[in-house]
C-alpha cells in the first residue's frame, strides 16, 4: 500500500462511451499526476495538478479531461475514445512539484482497453 | 528535451547473481537527479534508488546500487544477489524541468528482467 488509490483497476469501453478513472492520494501531497503506459513506449506525462490548479497539459486530445476537487483526488474523464487510447494509464503524486528531490508515489494503474 | 535511453529491452539472471541494467541519458544541465523504479506484475511503479548528479558517491540501497558516470552520461543499476521478487519491468528516469517551470520525471521505455532459480 503506497498511498495512492486508483480505481477501476480495469476498464473495458467502446468509443461512444463516457467513464471516469479515479485516484485518491493519503500521503498529504500537493501535486498529483496523470501518466499514459503505451506497450514498448515510455511513460507519457499527460496532465500535472498543483493545489487544485492544472499547471501542465501536455498537448493531450481534448477527449482526455482532468479534474482536480482537492489536493487529495484527481479524475480523468474520458468521452469519445480511440483504439490508440488503450494503455494502462497511471496516478502519482508528490510532496512538491517544485522540489527538486522529486520523489513520486505511484499507484497501480487502470488497465483500459477501447473497443 | 531531455532522453532517457534504456537499450535493453530484456535482461535475464539467476537467483542469487549479479545483473546490471544500463541507462544513458541526454541533458545539458549541471545538477539533476536521476532514479530507477522498479514496475512488478501488479502494476505499481516503486522507487528503488535515486542519484543527484552534484554527488559523485555512487548512491546504494541494500542490494541495489547506481553506477552513474556524469561525463558519459550513463547511469546503471547493479542489483547483487538477484531474488526472484526482483523480477518486474525498470524503469530508468531523469527529473526535468517542464514548460511551466515545475519538475517532471522523463522516463526511458524500460527493461524486464526475468529471475530464474
Amino acid at each position: 500500500e503506497t498511498g495512492v488509490t486508483q480505481t477501476p483497476r480495469h476498464l473495458v469501453m467502446g468509443m461512444t462511451n463516457k467513464k471516469s478513472l479515479k485516484c485518491e492520494q493519503h500521503l498529504g501531497h500537493n501535486a498529483m499526476y496523470w501518466y499514459k503506459q503505451s506497450a514498448k513506449k515510455p511513460l507519457e506525462l499527460m496532465f500535472v495538478y498543483s493545489l487544485e490548479e492544472r499547471v501542465e497539459n501536455n498537448s493531450v486530445p481534448s477527449r482526455f479531461s482532468p479534474e482536480c476537487p482537492n489536493s487529495s483526488h484527481l479524475f480523468l474523464h474520458l468521452h469519445t475514445l480511440q483504439p490508440e487510447d488503450s494503455a494502462l494509464y497511471l496516478c502519482a503524486s508528490s510532496q512538491d512539484r517544485r522540489s527538486r528531490d522529486e520523489k513520486l508515489f505511484f499507484g497501480s494503474g487502470t488497465q483500459l482497453s477501447v473497443l | 528535451a531531455q532522453t532517457v535511453t534504456q537499450s535493453q529491452p530484456e535482461m535475464s539472471v539467476q537467483e542469487a547473481e549479479t545483473v546490471t541494467l544500463s541507462c544513458t541519458y541526454d541533458t545539458s544541465e549541471s545538477d539533476y537527479y536521476l532514479f530507477w523504479y522498479k514496475q512488478p506484475p501488479s502494476r505499481q511503479m516503486i522507487l528503488v534508488i535515486r542519484q543527484e548528479a552534484y554527488k559523485q558517491q555512487n548512491a546504494t540501497e541494500n542490494r541495489f546500487s547506481v553506477n552513474f558516470q556524469k561525463a558519459a552520461k550513463s547511469f546503471s543499476l547493479k542489483i547483487s544477489d538477484s531474488q526472484l521478487g526482483d523480477a518486474a519491468m525498470y524503469f530508468c528516469a531523469y527529473r526535468t524541468v517542464t514548460s511551466n517551470s515545475g519538475y517532471a520525471l522523463n522516463f526511458g521505455k524500460g527493461t524486464s528482467l526475468l529471475v530464474t532459480p
